[in-house]
C-alpha cells in the first residue's frame, strides 16, 4: 500500500459526458501528478501541482483540467469525453521532486 | 525532448532464469532513473533508483546501474520467481521544479513454473 488513495476505482460513463477524479497524496506528500495510462500512448504526464499551485503540464487536453485543495487532496474532471480517452488514470505524490509513489488508479471507460 | 527507450516485450522465462530488460534514455540534464512495476490489477511500484551516475538500485533480488557513458539502466535479476511476472516500467525524472516521471513502454514479463 502506498498510501496514494484515488476513488472511484472503475467509471463507466458516455460520450460527451463529464467526470472527476479524486486523489488523496500520502500524508505530508505536497506535490500530486496526475498521469494517463492507454494501450496507444503508454503512461504519459498529464499534470503536476504543488501545494496548491500548478508546477508542470505535461499533454493534457483542453476538456481535462486540474487542482489540488488547501488539504492537498487533488481533482481531475474530464470533459466532453470521447472514446479515446478511456484509459486507467494515476495519481502519484512525492515529498521532493524524486521519488513518486502511486495510487491504485481510476480506470474510466466511456461508451 | 527526453525520452526512455525499453525493449519490447513480451519475455517469457522458466523459474530461476536470469532476468535482463534493457533501457536506454536521452535527456539533456543529470536525471534521477528508476524502475517501477506494476502487478495484473494494480497501480505502479516503485522497485528501484538511482540518482547518480554509477549508482546501483536495488530491491528485492533485482539490480540497475546508472551508466551515463552508455546512458543505460539495465535491469537484472540473477533468478525470477514466478510471482516476477508483471509489467516492468523504467523512468526518469529530471527533478527540480518539474520531477515528472517520462516512461519507456513498458516490458511484460512472465515466468513459467
Amino acid at each position: 500500500d502506498s498510501g496514494v488513495t484515488q476513488t472511484p476505482k472503475h467509471l463507466i460513463t458516455a460520450t460527451g459526458q463529464r467526470v472527476t477524479l479524486r486523489c488523496s497524496p500520502r500524508s505530508g506528500d505536497l506535490s500530486v501528478y496526475w498521469y494517463q495510462q492507454s494501450l496507444d500512448q503508454g503512461l504519459q504526464f498529464l499534470i503536476q501541482y504543488y501545494n496548491g499551485e500548478e508546477r508542470a503540464k505535461g499533454n493534457i487536453l483542453e476538456r481535462f483540467s486540474a487542482q489540488q485543495f488547501p488539504d492537498l487532496h487533488s481533482e481531475l474532471n474530464l470533459s466532453s469525453l470521447e472514446l479515446g480517452d478511456s484509459a486507467l488514470y494515476f495519481c502519484a505524490s512525492s515529498l521532493s521532486s524524486d521519488t513518486q509513489y502511486f495510487g491504485p488508479g481510476t480506470r474510466l471507460t466511456v461508451l | 525532448g527526453d525520452s526512455v527507450t525499453q525493449m519490447e516485450g513480451p519475455v517469457t522465462l522458466s523459474e530461476e532464469a536470469f532476468l535482463t530488460i534493457n533501457c536506454t534514455y536521452t535527456a539533456t540534464g543529470y536525471p534521477s532513473l528508476f524502475w517501477y512495476v506494476q502487478y495484473p490489477g494494480e497501480g505502479l511500484q516503485l522497485l528501484l533508483k538511482a540518482t547518480k551516475a554509477d549508482d546501483k538500485g536495488s530491491n528485492k533480488g533485482f539490480e540497475a546501474t546508472y551508466r551515463k557513458e552508455t546512458t543505460s539502466f539495465h535491469l537484472e535479476k540473477g533468478s525470477v520467481q514466478v510471482s516476477d511476472s508483471a509489467v516492468y516500467f523504467c523512468a526518469l525524472s529530471e527533478g527540480g521544479s518539474q520531477g515528472n516521471l517520462i516512461f519507456g513502454k513498458g516490458t511484460k514479463l512472465s515466468v513459467k513454473p
